[in-house]
């Protein structure tokens, strides 16, 4: 099964709002990556933080890190149409090779 | 800079064909490779990752295999491909499984 699950699946907001996705995963995991996928293309990587982080910062992104909880969220700030895709995050686990993705958030942003 | 380069971009092949699928990377040395399936609408499934020449590790098992026969190099193919083998597949490498992964275009493939 997957290790990562993004909520909600689905989200639609107005252009100049804000937008957060959530993911949870299932064990103990070395870091957390988030990444975009526009439709019908590869992914993009967009922000990576380290189980020892808390909080990190890109752009118009912030990306939150909850071990205990074992939860991640993804706040992009004052949205564009440009950021209509989908977002998945990754987790990979301790001792292991293996970079899982979770279902993703369909975002769409209304102009 | 590193690159990736995937192909092709679409495929249609007839139940029964043979696949080859072909990732190859530039730039960088003893890249960790992966690939993924992503059915339409859905998350990344992976089906395959590789440490190094000739080390694959499979995750699903199913009617694809997987080689990487250079360093750079990372081929998916299957011998009888199946209707349920349709959907898009995705090349990926990184440095270590600590850093980002760098994804190719991605290949659509039907088969009909």
């Amino acid at each position: 099964s997957q290790q990562g699950e993004e909520d909600p699946q689905a989200l639609s907001i107005q252009e100049g709002e804000n937008a957060t996705m959530n993911c949870s995963y299932k064990t103990s995991i070395n870091n957390l990556q988030w990444y975009r996928q526009n439709s019908g293309r590869g992914l993009v990587h967009l922000i990576l933080i380290r189980s020892n982080e808390r909080e990190k910062h890109s752009g118009r992104l912030r990306v939150t890190l909850d071990t205990s909880k074992k939860s991640s969220s993804l706040l992009i700030t004052a949205s564009r149409a440009a950021d209509t895709a989908s977002y998945f995050c990754a987790t990979k686990f301790d001792s292991s090779y293996k970079l899982i993705f979770g279902s993703g958030t369909r975002l769409l942003v209304r102009p | 800079s590193q690159t990736i380069h995937q192909w092709p971009a679409t495929l249609v092949q007839p139940v029964g064909s043979p696949l080859s699928l072909e990732c190859t990377v530039e730039g960088t040395s003893n890249p960790n490779l992966y690939w993924y399936r992503q059915a339409a609408g859905r998350g990344l499934q992976l089906l395959f990752y590789s440490v190094g020449i000739g080390q694959i590790s499979s995750e699903v098992p199913q009617n694809l295999s997987a080689s990487r026969p250079q360093d750079r190099q990372f081929i998916l193919s299957s011998k009888k491909l199946l209707l349920s083998d349709s959907g898009f597949y995705l090349c990926a490498w990184s440095v270590s499984p600590d850093t980002e992964a760098f994804f190719g275009q991605g290949t659509r493939l039907t088969v009909v």
